[in-house]
């Protein structure tokens, strides 16, 4: 595809659930990056890929939320034990190696 | 650590200019991204300064002053569409080259 796609577009769960998320990237782009969007808020950055491994993870909340990367390419988030707060959008976006990030539309996520 | 201020709102009307400040604390900066969201979309990007002045694309405009830790963005000709969230991001040394941090937005309310 010519962008950033992400699924499921929208994920209504229930407290204590686990969730997956996908990102595809845009083909070819080697950095990707994953972010949290609350209602009216700004972007948290949760965590960063170049390449398949992740060199920065500084931004994931507790250790219920986890990532990876296969082939360089889809990217999957995982919350475990899902709670109230995690509810929001969530972001990914790719790049290559540039200055300029491309957004995917986002998952919003709500628990119940 | 770091941080970015920017106002909560902005209003003008349509064909007016407006100017949205960003002003940042980190070290290692390394340049300030600005990034438009409309409401239920992706952030999609505007522009990059990594030096001192101003980068013209259109009728936007940024400008950044690296020893006031300081840019803006600046909408000229304003419309109806460029009603949205406006974002500026930093990219510093402390936080890996790779990772943005945003600012929590500025809404631009453009009215006829």
């Amino acid at each position: 595809g010519a962008g950033v796609s992400q699924s499921p577009s929208n994920k209504v769960t229930e407290k204590g659930k686990d969730v997956e998320l996908r990102c595809d990237p845009i083909s070819g782009h080697t950095a990707l990056y994953w972010y949290r969007q609350s209602l009216g808020q700004g972007l948290e950055f949760l965590i960063y890929f170049q390449g398949n491994s992740a060199p920065d993870k500084s931004g994931l909340p507790s250790d219920r939320f986890s990532a990876e990367r296969t082939g360089g390419s889809v990217s999957t988030l995982t919350i475990q034990r899902t709670q109230q707060e995690d509810s929001a959008v969530y972001l990914c976006a790719s790049s290559l190696m540039g200055n300029e990030q491309f957004f995917g539309p986002g998952t919003r996520l709500t628990v119940l | 650590g770091q941080s970015l201020e920017q106002p909560s709102e902005v209003t003008a009307v349509e064909g007016a200019i407006v100017q949205i400040n960003c002003t940042y604390q980190t070290s290692g900066f390394y340049g300030l991204s600005w990034y438009q969201q409309h409401d239920g979309g992706a952030p999609t990007f505007l522009s990059y300064n990594a030096l001192d002045g101003l980068e013209e694309t259109g009728r936007f405009s940024s400008f950044l002053s690296r020893s006031d830790s300081y840019g803006y963005l600046l909408l000229q000709e304003l419309q109806m569409k460029d009603s949205a969230s406006y974002f500026c991001a930093v990219r510093s040394m402390n936080t890996g080259f790779q990772k943005l941090v945003f600012g929590t937005g500025t809404r631009l309310l453009v009215s006829p």
